[in-house]
């Protein structure tokens, strides 16, 4: 079955600790994104990759840091500059259809949620 | 810049009742519309998309049309069911200069749905 995993599904850390999210699509997907979950709030970009070794920042960028080595795997490090980490992490992806300019949908991980304390 | 507005929730209704959520845009150009779902602690499910004017995405009962003159796409559905609890976000993604397709997603801030039996 095609989709993606995202590991683990709950995780504690302590203030002051890098802590690395895990995103890994088998879908043969060009594009990964990674979002944030706040209680009662949409979805915010932190990051995303359109291609390997290649990504740019998105809205909250600052205190994250990604990499994409890999097509199919898009890690999210939450650094201790993040001051307010504790939340719901989500990882996405979609196809890339170049030339034709729709925008296609983002199919989502079942998602991390990081509690730093 | 892009932004979705969602109708205020709670939506507390009772089995077989009619829905509508509301959802209205501002963005430029010509985006695509999508409505996701999220269940209790999981990721997101992308429930239907619609991607230019007078489309009408449709599944599981739900439907919604992208009108242009009134920058909404309203989520309904004829009767719900308790099982279709959960949170709906309605996005959008802009089509990008260049024809190039991946899409930044905006989010609504989400509306909570509470189906009774």
């Amino acid at each position: 079955d095609g989709g993606i995993t995202q590991s683990p599904k709950y995780l504690f850390r302590k203030e002051g600790q890098n802590v690395t999210l895990s995103c890994e699509q088998n879908l043969n997907h060009d594009a990964m994104y990674w979002y944030r979950q706040d209680p009662g709030q949409g979805l915010r970009l932190i990051y995303y990759s359109q291609i390997v070794n290649d990504f740019q920042k998105g809205d909250i960028a600052e205190g994250y840091s990604v990499s994409r080595e890999k097509k199919e795997s898009f890690p999210l490090t939450v650094t201790s500059a993040q001051k307010n980490p504790t939340a719901f992490y989500l990882c996405a992806s979609s196809i890339l259809l170049r030339g034709t300019g729709v925008p296609q949908e983002q199919y989502f991980g079942p998602g991390t949620r990081l509690t730093v304390t | 810049g892009d932004s979705v507005t969602q109708m205020e929730g709670p939506v507390t209704l009772s089995e077989e009742a009619f829905l509508t959520i509301n959802c209205t845009y501002t963005a430029t150009g010509y985006p695509s519309l999508f409505w996701y779902v999220q269940y209790p602690g999981e990721g997101l499910q992308l429930l239907l998309k619609a991607t230019k004017a007078d489309d009408k995405g449709s599944n599981k009962g739900f439907e919604a049309t992208y009108r242009k003159e009134t920058t909404s796409f309203h989520l309904e559905k004829g009767s719900v069911q308790v099982s279709d609890s959960a949170v709906y976000f309605c996005a959008l993604s802009r089509r990008l200069a260049g024809g190039t397709s991946y899409g930044k997603l905006t989010f609504g801030q989400g509306t909570i749905l509470t189906v009774h039996p």
